[in-house]
């Protein structure tokens, strides 16, 4: 059982460049969610999905956007990279509509911009 | 706006010992889920244990077990036979149940254990 696979594990980018961090999940959850981890800020909110269709800003949405390409899928675009923006990023997934549920992670991506 | 408080950085315990990690919470909701998630060096973001507000018995798992205070807003993790595998960083999380943001988890900066042999 893979749960939430995240792709590249590491990515190193120069400013002005973009990328598209991909998410997937294989546990049939309607809801999907981006974060970014910084040294002693804990995880932070940028996106979020809560059913197929929808997406809404989090905490820390300015220079990025999402996609909910399907069910499974939720992905992250960087359009132009700023040094701001080096992170581990993580995907995370969730039955939303059954109260408390805990959300799953992906084992984070690692994005560096020079 | 809910926010979460760990009000402790580092921490530190000899192996076979017991260590509690604090969180307080700041709220206007009655009804509400609490986390706790370990982050081994890793980089896996692991559920620890849940809490619901509306369950006065407190939370337990194996060796991890939570004291709730709701009136103090206060959701402490209390380790019990501290292990070399139970270094890690460890975030309070709140899940509120009310408005459009139901569902989402808002994190403490975390506190980072280091369980010594």
């Amino acid at each position: 059982n893979a749960g939430v696979t995240q792709t590249p594990k590491f990515q190193v980018l120069k400013t002005g460049q973009s990328m598209t961090l991909q998410c997937a999940q294989d546990m049939n959850h309607n809801s999907m969610y981006w974060y970014r981890q910084d040294p002693g800020m804990g995880l932070r909110l940028i996106y979020y999905s809560a059913s197929e269709g929808t997406t809404d800003k989090g905490e820390v949405p300015n220079g990025y956007n999402v996609s909910r390409l399907n069910k499974r899928e939720f992905s992250l675009r960087l359009e132009s990279a700023a040094p701001s923006q080096t992170s581990v990023y993580f995907c995370a997934s969730s039955l939303r509509d059954r109260a408390g549920q805990p959300q799953h992670f992906g084992d984070g991506t690692r994005l560096s911009i020079l | 706006a809910q926010t979460v408080t760990q009000s402790q950085p580092e921490m530190s315990v000899q192996e076979a010992e017991t260590v509690t990690l604090s969180c307080t919470y700041d709220t206007s909701e009655s009804n509400y889920y609490l986390f706790w998630y370990k982050q081994p060096p890793s980089r896996q973001m692991i559920l620890v244990i849940r809490q619901e507000a509306y369950k006065q018995q407190n939370a337990t798992e194996n060796r991890f077990s939570v004291n709730f205070q709701k009136a103090a807003k206060s959701f402490s993790l209390k380790i019990s036979d501290s292990q070399l595998g139970d270094t890690a960083m460890y975030f309070c999380a709140f899940m509120g149940l009310g408005g459009g943001s139901q569902g989402n988890l808002i994190f403490g900066k975390g506190t980072k254990l280091s369980v010594k042999p």
